[in-house]
């Protein structure tokens, strides 16, 4: 399969904990990548190889992983927080890549 | 540092070609995989191809048979080769080294509109 599913929208508010998921078949044999993306701006890696934050993200973002399902949790999230998020991994042939459709997160 | 720059985006007709550069510095093309990434208008992040350091190539469905990745050592760029260009292939494309790893990145994107 070569398919990631995300919710399209979520929301959370200011302070509160949010899990955004990512399903796939591939993920249960390929390591999962979060990315934030704001309008104008080049997507930012959040968390890499399932669980690891990229450099400059703040510790309030974690990566897990359990199965088909791959997820990115904001701890006490922040307004600035505010962004879609995309998930991408490589399919279930290892050798294309794929990305989620992304969920738009709201902060309240 | 890390560097990358694309070029060779524009405004071109459906049927037509162009071809962006990725020019690198402070890594080398041929020694990283490299990806092409695009984001169309009010559209969310597709994945275009990927170059292996092997040089096998692999191209998403929406873009195989139209769409060529390749790089040069000597200048340290990698390309792609767009040809039988359509309305959809307008988007926002980024090169980007060593995707999902702690030294992936990306370049600042280039603008490709393809318009009648």
């Amino acid at each position: 399969s070569s398919e990631l599913t995300q919710d399209p929208a979520m929301s959370v508010a200011l302070g509160q904990t949010v899990r955004i998921t990512c399903q796939g078949d591939s993920l249960r044999s390929h390591f999962a990548s979060w990315y934030q993306l704001k309008p104008g701006q080049a997507p930012i890696l959040v968390i890499y190889s399932e669980t690891n934050r990229a450099s400059g993200i703040p510790a309030r973002f974690s990566g897990s992983s359990s199965g088909s399902t791959a997820s990115l949790t904001i701890t006490g999230a922040q307004a600035e927080d505010e962004a879609d998020y995309f998930c991408n991994s490589r399919d279930t042939t290892g050798n294309h890549w794929v990305f989620g459709g992304g969920t738009k997160l709201t902060v309240l | 540092d890390v560097h990358v720059v694309e070029s060779g985006g524009g405004l071109v007709q459906p049927g037509g070609s162009l071809r962006l550069s990725c020019a690198a510095s402070g890594f080398s093309v041929t020694n990283n995989y490299m990806t092409w990434v695009r984001q169309a208008p009010g559209k969310g992040l597709e994945w275009v191809s990927v170059l292996y350091i092997g040089s096998r190539t692999f191209y998403a469905e929406s873009v195989k048979g139209r769409f060529t990745v390749s790089r040069d050592r000597s200048t340290n760029t990698l390309y792609l080769e767009m040809k039988s260009l359509r309305v959809e292939d307008t988007a926002v494309y980024y090169c980007v080294r060593v995707p999902g790893t702690s030294d992936e990145f990306w370049g600042q994107g280039i603008q490709v509109t393809v318009s009648s």
